[in-house]
């Protein structure tokens, strides 16, 4: 397709389980973010990707929480040892550029909904 | 604290009338301004933004106002269609970290046939 691919759409775990969601950027889109949306908020920054390297990981709320894009291309968030506090949408958005992001021009998927029990 | 405060969780309009939805913000280093409109179970898509040297921009039916001296901006659908009823995502971010959006908690648009 030619949006944004995230995988699975929905994910029901257990606590301390350990879960991986999948994102397919655009084609030749550089720039990567993962965002995270609990209910009744606004999406929050987790971590963003220039190529294959993490540009800023400051949004990641502790050591539980990794992401990968070694080809520069699909990520991968990867949550460890998953807690109840960590349900939620995950979001995934790309953009040709990294100055893009802060002039409109995201494309974001349709996230992965995270529940853990 | 919230930086991004969008304070009307819903707001129900009549077809054809003008939305006006609100957004505050609290931190004077943000260089640009956004709206996102969003449906259910789909991601969030981006509809309008603008810089913070301006104060108007407008693109069809939907118009965004910058106040900075009051932080405040806001985004103006006229007329309302029954397709603009979603949800709607005020979100900004700084010249520094450009890629990074601060997200306010959304409102939610309905419009009345």
């Amino acid at each position: 397709g030619a949006g944004v691919s995230q995988t699975p759409s929905n994910k029901v775990t257990e606590k301390g389980k350990y879960v991986e969601l999948r994102c397919d950027p655009i084609s030749g889109h550089t720039a990567l973010y993962w965002y995270r949306q609990s209910l009744g908020q606004g999406p929050e920054f987790l971590i963003y990707f220039q190529g294959t390297g993490a540009a800023d990981d400051s949004g990641l709320p502790n050591d539980r929480f990794f992401a990968v894009r070694p080809e520069g291309s699909v990520s991968t968030l990867k949550i460890q040892r998953t807690e109840r506090g960590d349900s939620a949408v995950y979001l995934c958005a790309s953009s040709l550029t990294p100055s893009s992001g802060g002039t409109g021009e995201l494309f974001f998927g349709e996230g992965s909904r995270l529940t853990v029990l | 604290d919230q930086q991004v405060k969008q304070n009307s969780p819903s707001l129900s309009v009549q077809e054809g009338r003008i939305s006006i939805l609100n957004c505050d913000y609290t931190n004077s280093m943000f260089d640009y301004f956004l709206w996102y409109k969003k449906y259910p179970a789909e991601g969030p898509t981006f509809l309008i933004s603008i810089s913070s040297i301006k104060d108007k921009n407008e693109d069809g039916r939907f118009t965004v106002f910058l106040n900075k001296s009051a932080k405040h901006l806001s985004l103006h659908i006229v007329p309302s269609q029954p397709g603009d009823s979603a949800v709607y995502f005020c979100a900004a971010s700084g010249s520094i970290s450009n890629y990074q959006l601060i997200w306010g908690a959304g409102t939610k648009l309905i419009i009345k046939p």
